[in-house]
């Protein structure tokens, strides 16, 4: 699976947009990008996933780039709730076993 | 949320005794997995199931057992507790979306061995 970078740490004002990035420049075609997200001291929560086209659920939104070479994550009205550490995972597709590679992901901080 | 339970959520045990965790869950789906969190080593897999009875191990799968006699129960044993299995222990399961099986974890074990 491709690896991702991450920023280590981002800070966001209370009901502004935080928008997270994540290089996977190494991306292949049957990869697709997923977003977790962890509050402290819980479980790994998911957020989303994405092949190539943008996607949105009710939690957040996810811009690939054409290239798929990089993503980011939007959440648009952040809350203090959404303090916690954001991974960018890339997983091969119909990959039905096999662990997530968490790596250190982006320690976001919403201030009020 | 995924209706996953786990027990016991804290537990304080000796080196040497056996220690059995339960994962419970509601949804049906056919994947579970067991990871462990330990600081500066993120999550990693200790084993996962693709059906009743269907086991196999993950990247750190040493002193570890699991088992799963119905879709909705994984069980995993220390079969004798270590200090260095001092850790967190989160299950997870996942299901065929599209090829996506994207994983929903649960709340977690914090496991002390003294």
């Amino acid at each position: 699976d491709a690896k991702t970078t991450q920023p280590p740490s981002m800070d966001c004002a209370e009901g502004r947009a935080a928008n997270l990035p994540c290089n996977h420049s190494t991306i292949s075609g049957n990869e697709y990008v997923y977003w977790y997200r962890q509050i402290h001291s819980q479980g790994p929560q998911y957020i989303i996933h994405g092949l190539k086209n943008n996607e949105t659920n009710e939690m957040a939104s996810l811009i690939i780039t054409e290239d798929r070479k990089s993503s980011t994550l939007i959440l648009p009205h952040a809350t203090l709730r959404d303090t916690a550490v954001y991974y960018c995972i890339v997983r091969s597709w119909g990959r039905s076993w096999g662990k997530l590679q968490f790596g250190a992901g982006t320690q976001v901080v919403v201030t009020p | 949320d995924a209706g996953i339970t786990q027990s016991p959520r804290h537990k304080v045990t000796e080196t040497g005794t056996p220690v059995t965790l339960r994962c419970h869950q509601t949804e049906n789906h056919r994947y579970m997995y067991w990871y462990r969190q330990d600081p500066g080593h993120g999550l990693r897999l200790i084993h996962y199931s693709y059906g009743v009875k269907d086991t196999d191990k993950g990247e750190v799968s040493d002193g570890y057992s699991v088992s799963r006699s119905k879709t909705e129960d994984f069980l995993l044993t220390l079969e004798s507790a270590t200090s260095s299995q001092t850790s967190v222990y989160f299950c997870a399961i996942s299901e065929d979306t599209q090829g996506a099986y994207e994983q929903y974890f649960g709340p977690g074990t914090r496991l002390t061995v003294t």
